[in-house]
C-alpha cells in the first residue's frame, strides 16, 4: 500500500451537490491527520485537522477510521468556490517521523455551475 | 502582509549556477520545512529545522543545502543546478507550542526553472 493514496479524481459535480473524498495510509502508527486544499499553481492551505475519530467545520466534515486506516472529507452544498485539489496529509508515525508529513497527491474537485 | 513570504516567486536560470532561495515568517513560529513540489506528485520534504542552526534532513536533501541562522528565516541553496530540480519550491512553518506541530503553514511558493 502507498503511504497515502487518494483518488486522482476528477470529480465534477453541480453546484448544491454532496462530494466525498476518501484517502487511505499504510502506517498505522501515524497520529496527524490532515485536508488540505490546494488551487491551482498556489500553496496549500489547511482547510482541516483530523485528531479524533472525525470534526465538522461548517459544510465541511472529516471522518478518521483507524482500524481501516481511511479519512474521508464530506462536502455539503458545494459551491463553486469549492473548485480545488484537495490533498490527505499524515504524518509518518512515531520517533523522528511524527514530525514528518507525507502529502497525498490529491483529488481535484470541479464543481460545475 | 502575508505571514509567510517567499523570494524569488519565480526564476529561471542554467545548469550549474548556484541558486538559493529565501523564506521569512512573521508568524512566529519556531520550526520551518522546505518542500518540492512537481506535476502529479505529492508534496515532498527537502529540509526541515526545528530551530536556530538546527538542520535536519528529508527525502529528497541530496543536491540542496540549507540555512537557518535565524528564527524567522529559512533558505535553501542548490549548490549547481540541474534540470530535474525544476520544481515548485514551497516553504512552510509550524509551531510546536501550540501542541499542534504538524500543522503546517505555507508560503507562496518559488517556481524554479533549471534550463
Amino acid at each position: 500500500r502507498k503511504e497515502v493514496e487518494q483518488d486522482p479524481g476528477p470529480f465534477n459535480v453541480p453546484e448544491g451537490a454532496t462530494v466525498a473524498f476518501n484517502c487511505t495510509y499504510s502506517n498505522s502508527a501515524s497520529q496527524s491527520f490532515f485536508w488540505y486544499r490546494q488551487d491551482c499553481r498556489k500553496e496549500p492551505k489547511l482547510l482541516m485537522s483530523v485528531y479524533s475519530s472525525g470534526n465538522e467545520d461548517g459544510r465541511f466534515t472529516a471522518q478518521l477510521n483507524r482500524a481501516s486506516q481511511y479519512i474521508s472529507l464530506l462536502i455539503r452544498d458545494s459551491k463553486l468556490s469549492d473548485s480545488a485539489t484537495y490533498l490527505c496529509v499524515v504524518n509518518k508515525g512515531s520517533g523522528a517521523g511524527s514530525y514528518q508529513l507525507t502529502f497525498g497527491k490529491g483529488t481535484k474537485l470541479s464543481v460545475i455551475p | 502582509d502575508a505571514d509567510v513570504t517567499q523570494t524569488p516567486r519565480n526564476r529561471i536560470t542554467k545548469t550549474g549556477k548556484r541558486i538559493m532561495l529565501e523564506c521569512s515568517q512573521t508568524k512566529g513560529h519556531d520550526r520551518m520545512y522546505w518542500y518540492r513540489q512537481d506535476p502529479g506528485l505529492g508534496l515532498r520534504l527537502i529540509y526541515y529545522s526545528f530551530d536556530v542552526k538546527d538542520i535536519n534532513k528529508g527525502e529528497i536533501s541530496d543536491g540542496y543545502s540549507v540555512s537557518r541562522q535565524a528564527q524567522a528565516k529559512f533558505s535553501l541553496s542548490l549548490e549547481s543546478a540541474i534540470p530535474n530540480q525544476t520544481a515548485l519550491y514551497f516553504c512552510a512553518t509550524s509551531d510546536s507550542w501550540t501542541g499542534k506541530y504538524n500543522e503546517q503553514f505555507f508560503g507562496p511558493g518559488t517556481r524554479l526553472t533549471v534550463l
